[in-house]
């Protein structure tokens, strides 16, 4: 099936940075969607974004569907951004599970 | 749209006992998800249904899990006579068609004492 990774798994900033976190997956997909999950478990979705560029208020992604890799831009972090973001994705072709990658632990420090 | 629910949030029970999750998709939603998570994992696959049909079972949904959607709309998770290792939160999802996107509810939080 498809392999979806994350990168970095962890990361630690001052509240007022802006970071990058990175999701490559291994085949083409008609889904990826990036979720962020509170400290009680709670998966909210962020953006539906197989191709292309999407903004909403302090984030951004950005999918380049052709070399296989999506980034979510957070900028001015704020405490409340603190938790585990993931990436997820449905490949085209075979089954149509949502796959999720490892996530990205996002620590903001006031 | 109240988006997805699920009951109950919270289950203790013990080892040996059975357990049974609802899940309320989202009205219009033909799929609906089920995904396990452990902590400082990623949500994993259980099964899926378009419908009241169960199109896809994971390995990970052994012969002690069941799950249906009798009427295309709710859904039941059941697991009979749980062990330890179930422990975990229970998530449900539901999307409007294939290739749309999915839309998880707050999860069922499972522990097995």
């Amino acid at each position: 099936g498809i392999q979806v990774e994350q990168s970095p798994p962890d990361l630690i900033l001052q509240e007022g940075a802006n970071s990058t976190l990175r999701c490559n997956f291994s085949d083409s997909v008609n889904n990826l969607q990036w979720f962020h999950q509170n400290p009680w478990g709670q998966l909210i979705n962020l953006f539906y974004i197989p191709s292309g560029t999407k903004q909403n208020g302090r984030l951004s992604a950005t999918t380049v569907a052709t070399e296989r890799y999506s980034l979510l831009y957070i900028s001015s972090s704020q405490t409340t951004d603190s938790g585990v973001y993931f990436c997820a994705a449905i490949p085209n072709f075979g089954n149509e599970k949502l796959t999720f990658g490892t996530g990205t632990r996002l620590t903001i420090i006031p | 749209d109240t988006g997805v629910s699920q009951n109950p949030r919270h289950k203790i029970t013990k080892r040996g006992q059975n357990v049974t999750f609802r899940c309320d998709p989202i009205s219009e939603h033909n799929r609906l998800y089920w995904y396990r998570q452990t902590l400082g994992q990623g949500p994993e696959f259980l099964t899926y249904f378009q419908n009241e049909a169960q199109l896809e079972k994971s390995r990970l949904l052994s012969d002690r899990f069941s799950a249906e959607r009798p009427k295309g709309s709710f859904s039941t998770l059941e697991i009979q006579r749980t062990e330890q290792g179930d422990s975990a939160m229970y998530l449900c999802a539901s999307s409007y068609t294939q290739g749309s996107p999915l839309h998880f509810g707050n999860g069922t939080r499972l522990t097995v004492t």
